[in-house]
């Protein structure tokens, strides 16, 4: 089974911090993916990449940045932490060809980030 | 990609089938209809998807009108471990890597 694996569970970061969420899949997928999950909003897409140092804005990426410097790994920047977002961030990742298709994602399990 | 409509949230009770519909009136020729299913302190993950009539699997069957301007979801006899989340999309083939919209989703609760 394809594995995608969100470095911490849960964060507690101060606001003005810099933030630094984790995921790494280990099934050579092409595209990454973060979400971020709030109660009433459902998932909303952040940024996506199909490639190694490709990347690309989803619909809410104020805020945010992103980095995949190697293809099993994608990162999410908070260049700095705001209380707005508190929130569970969801790492997919998919096979280009699967992505195309629209099924074939896989999740992480979640970071649950605090920012106080 | 369209937007979809469906309810916030249902009941149910153990061993009743249950139907999720869902409303995706600007759905275009190349859409097609996908479910996800998310457990409570998980990701989504992939239960179904269809273009038209039905698609059946060994988790839930898919019911597509010809018009595919709405798409029902069906679980037959549920059972405790089916409360969940259930994300109705409309994924778009042939885009590059293609991209995944969520909606808010249905909660389901199913009861003893």
């Amino acid at each position: 089974d394809v594995k995608v694996t969100q470095s911490s569970r849960y964060l507690v970061k101060r606001t003005g911090e810099k933030v630094f969420l984790e995921c790494v899949q280990d099934m050579d997928h092409e595209n990454m993916f973060w979400y971020r999950q709030d109660p009433g909003l459902g998932l909303r897409l952040i940024y996506f990449s199909y490639d190694v140092k490709m990347k690309e804005k989803g619909d809410i990426p104020e805020g945010y940045s992103v980095s995949r410097e190697k293809k099993e790994r994608f990162s999410l920047i908070l260049e700095s932490a705001s209380t707005n977002q508190t929130s569970m961030y969801l790492c997919a990742s998919t096979l280009t060809d699967r992505g195309r298709l629209g099924y074939g994602y896989t999740f992480g399990s979640g970071t649950r980030l605090t920012v106080v | 990609l369209a937007k979809t409509t469906q309810p916030i949230s249902m009941d149910s009770y153990e061993g009743q089938e249950v139907n999720i519909t869902c409303s995706h009136n600007n759905i275009a020729t190349n859409d097609y209809i996908t479910w996800y299913q998310q457990f409570p302190s998980q990701g989504p993950r992939f239960i179904i998807q269809g273009y038209k009539t039905k698609v059946t699997n060994e988790v839930a069957s898919l019911f597509i009108p010809a018009d595919r301007k709405s798409s029902t979801l069906s679980l037959p006899r549920v059972s405790l471990s089916d409360t969940a989340v259930y994300y109705c999309l409309v994924a778009r083939r042939g885009n590059q890597g293609g991209k995944l919209i969520f909606g808010q989703g249905t909660e389901l609760s199913v009861k003893p």
